[in-house]
C-alpha cells in the first residue's frame, strides 16, 4: 500500500531555515509527481509547491517562491522542501502527496510534520 | 485567497443529501481536471473524488462529482454522521502554474 512519511519539522526562529523530507514506498516513487501542501492551524489547505517525476519541472505557491525549494531522489524514493528565510505566518502542518495527474490534484498524503516558527 | 470559491458550510439530516459547489474560471476547473477531498478532525485529506468524476477504489459511490463550464460539485447521498468533515476542491490553474485550492466547505449532520 502506498505510504508517505514526512519528517523534519519543529520549532524554528523566523529566518532560520529548514528541510523537510518524505519517504515514498508502495508505488513506483520515480514515475509520480509530488506535492508539498500545508494548513495553517484552524485554517484551509494551501498548496505549497509541485515537482514532476523527473524534477525537470518544478511550480510553487507565490508566498514560498524564492524562499522554499522542492527537490527529490528517486534512489531514495525521498522527496524534500528545503525552506529557507522562514516566518510566523510558514507555521502549518506540511504534508507532501503523490500527484493524481497532471498536477491537477493529490491522490495520497502523508500524515503530515508540523512546522512551527516563533522565537 | 483562494481562486476556488466554496461556500463555508452546509447541513442535512442523516439520509439526506448534500451538494457542495466549488465555483472557479477558465483557467483552472474550466480547463482542467477538478479534485474533491474529505478531512476529518485532526486527520490528513483523503482523495474522494479525481478526474471531474472518478472515486478511488475503496470510496462509496455515495459520493460523486461532476463539472460544469468553471464550476464543480461534490455530491453526498445518504449522508451519515461520518461524513461530518470539511471537504476542499483542487485543480490546477494554467494562468498561476499552480494547483489550488477550494476555500473549503464544512458538512454537519443535524
Amino acid at each position: 500500500q502506498v505510504q508517505l512519511v514526512e519528517s523534519g519539522g519543529g520549532v524554528v526562529q523566523p529566518g532560520r531555515s529548514l528541510r523537510l523530507s518524505c519517504a515514498a514506498s508502495g508505488f513506483t516513487f520515480s514515475n509520480s509527481a509530488m506535492h508539498w501542501v500545508r494548513q495553517a492551524p484552524g485554517k484551509g489547505l494551501e498548496w505549497v509547491a509541485v515537482i514532476s517525476y523527473d524534477a525537470s519541472n518544478k511550480y510553487y505557491a507565490d508566498s514560498v517562491k524564492g524562499r522554499f525549494t522542492i527537490s527529490r531522489d528517486n534512489s531514495k524514493n525521498t522527496l524534500y522542501l528545503q525552506m529557507n528565510s522562514l516566518r510566523p505566518e510558514d507555521t502549518s502542518m506540511y504534508y507532501c502527496a503523490k500527484d493524481t495527474s497532471l498536477f491537477c490534484g493529490a491522490a495520497y498524503w502523508g500524515q503530515g510534520t508540523l512546522v512551527t516558527v516563533s522565537s | 485567497q483562494s481562486v476556488l470559491t466554496q461556500p463555508p458550510s452546509v447541513s442535512a439530516a442523516p439520509g439526506q443529501k448534500v451538494t457542495i459547489s466549488c465555483s472557479g474560471s477558465s483557467s483552472n476547473i474550466g480547463h482542467n481536471y477538478v479534485s474533491w477531498y474529505q478531512q476529518l478532525p485532526g486527520t490528513a485529506p483523503k482523495l474522494l473524488i479525481y478526474d471531474n468524476n472518478e472515486r478511488p477504489s475503496g470510496i462509496p459511490a455515495r459520493f460523486s462529482g461532476s463539472k460544469s463550464g468553471t464550476s464543480a460539485t461534490l455530491g453526498i447521498t445518504g449522508l451519515q454522521t461520518g461524513d461530518e468533515a470539511d471537504y476542499y476542491c483542487g485543480t490546477w490553474d494554467s494562468s498561476l502554474s499552480a494547483t489550488v485550492f477550494g476555500t473549503g466547505t464544512k458538512v454537519t449532520v443535524l
